[in-house]
């Protein structure tokens, strides 16, 4: 049964970086790979994802310019660096996958449980 | 990005009611369109795809309809475990907006 496994929650200061890892358990990094955030009591906001056959992510317009998704296909893991982090940022991080079946790319179906990230001085 | 407007934000309700929760796309998305239910502390779950088509996991009683611009959430006789908050989500290769949610309270 496919798991992903996000590392641990994390604090930061206003103005740095912050890198959240996601590593497929249990089967191979071979669909793609999505970002998705919540600030606490708030609604679902989509990042980016990456698909496994192509190098260059996908990024919603909102992140374009300081969110870098990459992976490492012999770990199968993903990871998603926000940068320029301000309070606005603190949220729960999840990545979820989703299948691709020819030219169609599907919802998420499996999710991580999460990543807590603060931003805070 | 195709943004989403979906609606109401809160439905209130009782066990045994049947309510419906509304998604309007900005533009034409055809039939692709999904459905997740969230509880608290946890990650969403999917309940529907292409609209209309039920996950192995969704009861019986969750029912997805429309195309283009207009779509909806149905549930009949709600139960005490659908008490959360419902997300419609556009998807396709390059995005996969979310609505703002709806949430489902006693």
């Amino acid at each position: 049964q496919v798991q992903l496994v996000q590392s641990g929650a994390e604090v930061k200061k206003p103005g740095s970086s912050v890198k959240v890892s996601c590593r497929v358990s249990g089967g191979t990094f071979s669909d793609g790979i999505g970002w998705v955030r919540q600030a606490p009591g708030q609604g679902l906001e989509w990042m980016g994802g990456l698909m496994a056959m192509f190098e260059e992510p996908n990024m919603g317009q909102k992140f374009e310019s300081r969110l870098s998704i990459t992976a490492d296909k012999s770990t199968s893991t993903v990871y998603m660096e926000l940068s320029s982090l301000r309070s606005e940022d603190t949220a729960v991080y999840f990545c979820a996958r989703f299948r691709v079946t020819g030219a169609v790319s599907h919802p998420f179906d499996i999710w991580g449980l999460g990543t807590m990230v603060t931003v805070s001085s | 990005d195709v943004p989403m407007t979906q609606s109401p934000s809160t439905l209130s309700a009782s066990v045994g009611d049947s309510v419906t929760i509304s998604c309007r796309a900005s533009q034409d998305i055809s039939k692709w369109l999904a459905w997740y239910q969230q509880k608290p502390g946890k990650p969403p779950k999917l309940l529907i795809y292409e609209a209309s088509t039920l996950t192995n996991e969704a009861p019986s009683r969750f029912s997805g309809s429309g195309s283009g611009t207009e779509f909806t959430l149905s549930i009949s006789s709600l139960q005490p475990d659908d008490f959360a908050t419902y997300f419609c989500q556009h998807y396709n290769s390059y995005s996969k907006m979310f609505g703002q949610g709806t949430k489902v309270e006693i």
